[in-house]
């Protein structure tokens, strides 16, 4: 039983480039979440999705961020024309839906985004 | 805005020092609370989920509780192997959580 998986586990991008962080769920989870940590830094929301819908985006910034979850295939988070405050860890978690009780999020490794 | 506070920023105990983590928050409305545990390089590892006032949780050397205000992770006779930043959460919206910036624990043989 695979748990979240992220990849790349490390991407290097010049600024100006565009960098595409991966994210495939745990099996029979619908919800997906991404989330930055700099360092000695807590995780701060970025964007909650599930198939085909965005459910949340209030944590995204409003320019060069975007996110997606489409109906095959894993959750994509597109940072375009990146600059050196971009490099952080991004982590993405998994759950299945959420009820009225539960919401544990199971995490990824994360990918380690370097800004040159 | 809802707010997670933890404290202390760093711990370092020695081997078989008993001491407590503190998380507290501030919220609209608590839906639960998470505990995590992360290592260096790695992402967070679920430990504990608490719901309401009064409730306590263990697992192994841990121990977690919850009040209307704060939660606490208490560490009984910690080992080396639990040395790592332990992450506090609050989730007031189906599928939204607010992360505190952790406590980073360091146990000495």
């Amino acid at each position: 039983n695979a748990g979240v998986m992220q990849n790349p586990r490390h991407l290097v991008r010049r600024r100006g480039q565009e960098a595409r962080l991966r994210c495939s769920p745990m099996k029979g989870h619908s919800h997906v979440y991404w989330y930055r940590q700099l360092p000695e830094e807590g995780l701060k929301f970025m964007v909650y999705l599930q198939k085909e819908n965005i459910i949340d985006e209030s944590g995204m910034p409003k320019e060069r961020f975007s996110a997606e979850f489409p109906k095959e295939g894993p959750s994509i988070l597109r940072i375009q024309q990146v600059v050196r405050g971009d490099s952080a860890a991004y982590f993405c978690a998994s759950s299945p839906p959420p009820d009225r009780v539960k919401n544990i999020q199971y995490f990824g490794a994360g990918t380690r985004l370097s800004v040159l | 805005e809802d707010q997670v506070t933890q404290s202390p920023e760093a711990l370092r105990l020695q081997e078989g020092e008993s001491s407590s983590l503190n998380c507290s928050y501030t919220v609209s409305g608590l839906r639960g609370l998470f505990w995590y545990r992360q290592d260096p390089g790695k992402g967070p590892e679920f430990l504990f989920t608490l719901y309401s006032a009064g409730e306590e949780k263990e697992k192994e050397r841990l121990k977690a509780t919850l009040t209307k205000k704060e939660s606490f992770l208490h560490i009984t006779a910690p080992k080396p192997e639990d040395s790592a930043t332990y992450l506090c959460a609050v989730d007031t919206n189906a599928g939204k959580s607010t992360f505190g910036d952790g406590t980073t624990l360091t146990v000495k043989p």
